[in-house]
């Protein structure tokens, strides 16, 4: 199994220009998450998704959008790119083991690192 | 909302010393708590986790963890570090209801450096 792969692994891009990050993952989870990682802030939660079809924002979601039109993918796309969006953009996907006493544990891609100028 | 906090920003060590990270969160139910570690230019890897039971939980390399639900918190422990867990670790805390509704999702403290010298 590959787990978590990201695409691409390194990108500059202009502010105003777009881009979109592809995240997959070969082991049939259903919740999908994406984070972004800034310096002496850890990560932050961007949106995620808990199944085909769906998704939620979460703790900084503005200027991203997601889509998860199949299940082993999800998508985070930047619409018009600013310099603070300049971050590294970690991927990772869970599954629930117990429905009465939800359990998880998130496996991490290997990260994206965007500049924006 | 839930926060995380890290005490130390960055910790640097010898070789052989004793090492304890400190991490603390606020929410006052029901929690899984989490360390992670980051080796430099690598993506996130799990060092231990705790979902109940004993609070003393161990993880790979030697690492082991103490949840403290009083304090709130769930300190990082080795008794002696290597060069090699030079690496950036942060500890992450999910709420538990029942039904699932919190999706998995984690709250992340602000990651602690730690740099040990040979």
């Amino acid at each position: 199994n590959a787990g978590v792969t990201q695409t691409p692994k390194f990108r500059v891009l202009k502010t105003g220009q777009s881009m979109t990050l592809l995240c997959a993952q070969d082991m049939n989870h259903e919740y999908m998450y994406w984070y972004r990682q800034d310096p002496g802030m850890g990560l932050r939660l961007i949106h995620y998704s808990v199944g085909e079809g769906t998704t939620a924002k979460g703790e900084v979601p503005d200027g991203y959008n997601v889509s998860r039109l199949k299940k082993q993918n999800f998508l985070l796309g930047l619409e018009s790119a600013a310099p603070s969006q300049t971050s590294v953009y970690f991927c990772a996907s869970s599954y629930l083991t117990d429905r009465v006493y939800p359990i998880y544990e998130q496996y991490f891609g290997p990260g994206t690192r965007l500049t924006v100028t | 909302a839930q926060s995380v906090s890290q005490h130390n920003h960055h910790v640097i060590l010898s070789e052989a010393a004793s090492l304890e990270l400190g991490c603390n969160y606020s929410y006052g139910g029901t929690v899984n708590l989490f360390w992670y570690v980051q080796y430099p230019g690598q993506h996130l890897q799990l060092l231990l986790k705790y979902f109940s039971g004993d609070p003393l939980v161990k993880g790979i390399k030697g690492f082991e963890a103490e949840f403290i639900k009083s304090k709130f918190s769930f300190n990082l422990r080795k008794p002696s570090v290597q060069w090699s867990d030079t690496a950036e670790y942060f500890c992450a805390v999910k709420e538990t209801n029942a039904g699932g509704t919190s999706y998995g999702k984690l709250t992340f403290g602000q990651g602690t450096i730690l740099t040990v010298h040979p």
